[in-house]
């Protein structure tokens, strides 16, 4: 089985820091994607990569950046975190429209 | 961007009942899928529908691609506890593999 790996389940940063949300698959997916999940709003696409060194903004990209250097590893980064950025944030993998999904990292920024 | 209308918003029901729900759409996709996701964890994928009029089953869950390609339904019958939890519809637009999300129906069984 596919499986997505994100760096850490819970995270708490100051406003302003920046941070690093790292996740990383194991079966040589093209297609990698980061979302955040809030209460209600479902899962919101943030950016997403068909390939290395290739990235798109999805529909909530401000405020964040992406990273991906090698195939096997999709970095999401806050430039400067706030408290609106408090969320669940998910990373998913794809060969084709069957998403492998981590477990999310429920980042809480104070 | 743009999103699927999925319903109920959230579910209360007694363990043994059937549960539906389902997702609607002013576009038509070529392909929907229903994922589920336990508390605490990432979604999981229950049922991928290609075709129109597709009807495809996963155990007690069963899932169908509507006619029109608009819609689709998802059906749990007789729930148990474990089934609790969001179920996420998705619907694939275009030609790449960004996916369409519904806002989740969230399912609780009363004790």
């Amino acid at each position: 089985d596919v499986k997505v790996t994100q760096s850490s389940r819970y995270l708490v940063k100051r406003t302003g820091e920046k941070v690093f949300l790292e996740c990383v698959q194991d079966m040589d997916h093209e297609n990698m994607f980061w979302y955040r999940q809030d209460p209600g709003l479902g899962l919101r696409l943030i950016y997403f990569s068909y390939d290395v060194k290739m990235k798109e903004k999805g529909d909530i990209p401000e405020g964040y950046s992406v990273s991906r250097e090698k195939k096997e590893r999709f970095s999401l980064i806050l430039e400067s975190a706030s408290t609106n950025q408090t969320s669940m944030y998910l990373c998913a993998s794809s060969y084709d429209y069957g998403y492998t999904f981590g477990s999310g990292t429920r980042l809480t920024v104070v | 961007g743009q999103q699927l209308n999925q319903s109920p918003q959230s579910m209360f029901i007694q363990e043994g009942e059937d549960v539906s729900m389902n997702c609607t759409s002013s576009s038509i996709f070529n392909t929907w899928l229903w994922y589920k996701q336990d508390p605490g964890e990432g979604p999981v994928l229950l049922i991928a529908l290609y075709k129109a009029g597709e009807l495809t089953s996963n155990g007690r869950l069963t899932a169908q691609f509507g006619i029109t390609r608009k819609d689709s339904f998802l059906n749990i019958s007789a729930s148990i506890p474990s089934d609790v939890g969001i179920y996420f519809c998705a619907g694939q637009l275009n030609s790449n593999y960004q996916l369409i999300w519904g806002a989740g129906t969230k399912l609780i069984i009363k004790p």
